[in-house]
């Protein structure tokens, strides 16, 4: 099983920061990796798929990049509405598996 | 509209079954792996089970195997989670969703299934 860990677990910034977090595999999944954003109470949202490609209607602020083993997601300028917690997934391998999560909090 | 509904979560005794069911609409179903991907309270996700979209694979994850059976009805657009054997642990918020390898692009609300004597 590929294990993910994300860090850090709790970032603490202020509206119009930028938000860097980051996803490392236990080995490689190429490119398959995945962001989603989830709102307590809500179900999650797909930002990011194939490391970097945004999906359909999510900001151009979302960014992501990596390969291999190491990959980051980037808030360029935070947004009232971005404070929520982010996921990074994995579709290399079977069974597919998800990082513990980041927290992003309102400094 | 595109949308998927879960239906069918509840409070359920350890050792119970429970069947959850998902509606899909507003896009072509049979065109898509399907999955269930579940949250205990408080806690991060797990992809459970998926489904290729002509029904031919199916996967499940170790903790679930044997207990857990998923099905498709491409005709109804629908999915079924036949859960058995239930364990508190198994207690969560079931999300039916869109996806199986690189993505999960759409999710359905969720349903709560509890676990507890």
């Amino acid at each position: 099983e590929i294990v993910l860990t994300q860090s850090p677990a709790t970032l603490s910034l202020s509206p119009g920061e930028r938000a860097t977090l980051s996803c490392r595999a236990s080995q490689s999944v190429s490119s398959y990796l995945a962001w989603y954003q989830q709102i307590p109470g809500r179900a999650p949202r797909l930002l990011i798929y194939d490391a970097s490609t945004r999906a359909t209607g999510i900001s151009a602020r979302f960014s992501g990049s990596g390969s291999g083993t190491d990959f980051t997601l980037t808030i360029s300028s935070l947004e009232p509405e971005d404070f929520a917690v982010y996921y990074c997934q994995q579709g290399s391998n079977w069974p597919l598996t998800f990082g513990p999560g980041t927290t992003v909090e309102i400094k | 509209e595109v949308q998927l509904v879960e239906s069918g979560g509840g409070l359920v005794q350890p050792g119970g079954s429970l069947r959850l069911s998902c509606a899909a609409s507003g896009f072509s179903f049979s065109s898509y792996t399907m999955s269930w991907v579940r949250q205990a309270p408080g806690k991060g996700l797990e992809c459970v089970t998926k489904m290729k979209e002509d029904g031919s694979e199916n996967y499940y994850v170790d903790s679930v195997k044997g207990r857990f059976t998923m099905s498709r009805d491409n005709a109804k657009m629908s999915l079924t989670l036949q859960m058995n054997s239930l364990r508190a642990e198994d207690t969560a918020v079931y999300y039916c969703v869109r996806g199986g390898y690189s993505r999960f692009d759409m999710w359905g609300q969720g349903a709560m299934v509890t676990v507890s004597s």
